[in-house]
C-alpha cells in the first residue's frame, strides 16, 4: 500500500524550531518529488515547499522562505521540514504529499498521495 | 488571502450538476495548463480529483470533470451524490519561485 506518515508536530512557542518527518512506503521514493503543504484551522490549503527526487532542487512559499528548510534521505525514504523562527501564523496541519508523476510535464503541482497530517501549534 | 478565488459555498440536489469556479491572474496560471482540484472531507487529507485542467487520476469517477477558459478554471460534478459533499480546493502550478498557489476552498452541500 502506498502510504505517507508524518510525525513531529507539537505545541511550540513563537520563535522556536521544529522538525517534521514524513516516511514513505509502497512506492519508489527516490523517483518522485515531494511537497509539504499546510492548512490552518478552518482555512484553505497552502503549498509550503517542494523538493525534487534527487534533492537537488528546492522551492519555498514566500511566507516560509528563509525560515523553513526541506530535505530528504532517499535511503530512509523520508522527507523532512525543518522549521525555525516559528510564528503564530504557522499554526496548521502540515501534510507531506507525493508528486503525481515522474514525468516533468505531467501533473505539475499535483499531489496524488497525502499523509494524514501532523499538527503544529505555535503559541505562547 | 488566497491567490486563486473560489466561491465560499455551492449547493445542489442529488442527481443535479454543479460547477465550481477558480479565478486568478495570468501569473497564477503561468504558461502551463496545470490546474488541479482536490476533494477534502472533514478531518481527512485532500484527495486529487483532477490534474492538468481536465485529467482524472485512476479511480476517480467520470462524474468529475475539469475545464479552463482564460484565467478561470472550473470543476463540474454531474449526477450529484451525498458522498460528494465536501470541500473542494483548486490549485495551479505557476512556474515561479512560489511553485503552487491555491484557492480558498469551496464547501459543497448536497441538499
Amino acid at each position: 500500500e502506498v502510504q505517507l506518515l508524518e510525525s513531529g508536530g507539537d505545541l511550540i512557542q513563537p520563535g522556536g524550531s521544529l522538525r517534521l518527518s514524513c516516511v514513505a512506503s509502497g512506492f519508489t521514493f527516490s523517483s518522485f518529488g515531494m511537497n509539504w503543504l499546510r492548512q490552518a484551522p478552518g482555512k484553505g490549503l497552502e503549498w509550503v515547499s517542494f523538493i525534487s527526487n534527487s534533492g537537488g532542487s528546492t522551492y519555498y512559499a514566500d511566507s516560509v522562505r528563509g525560515r523553513f528548510t526541506i530535505s530528504r534521505d532517499n535511503f530512509k525514504n523520508t522527507v523532512y521540514l525543518q522549521m525555525s523562527s516559528l510564528r503564530v501564523e504557522d499554526t496548521a496541519v502540515y501534510y507531506c504529499a507525493k508528486r503525481l508523476s515522474t514525468v516533468i510535464a505531467m501533473g505539475r503541482g499535483a499531489s496524488d498521495i497525502w499523509g494524514q497530517g501532523t499538527m503544529v501549534t505555535v503559541s505562547s | 488571502q488566497s491567490a486563486l478565488t473560489q466561491p465560499a459555498s455551492v449547493s445542489g440536489s442529488p442527481g443535479q450538476s454543479i460547477t465550481i469556479s477558480c479565478t486568478g491572474a495570468s501569473s497564477d496560471f503561468g504558461v502551463y495548463n496545470s490546474v488541479s482540484w482536490y476533494q477534502q472531507h472533514p478531518g481527512k487529507a485532500p484527495k486529487l480529483m483532477i490534474y492538468d485542467v481536465s485529467n482524472r487520476p485512476s479511480g476517480v469517477s467520470n462524474r468529475f470533470s475539469g475545464s479552463k477558459s482564460g484565467n478561470t478554471a472550473s470543476l463540474t460534478i454531474s449526477g450529484l451524490q451525498a458522498e460528494d459533499e465536501a470541500d473542494y480546493h483548486c490549485s495551479s502550478f505557476t512556474g515561479s519561485s512560489t511553485l503552487v498557489v491555491f484557492g480558498g476552498g469551496t464547501k459543497l452541500t448536497v441538499l
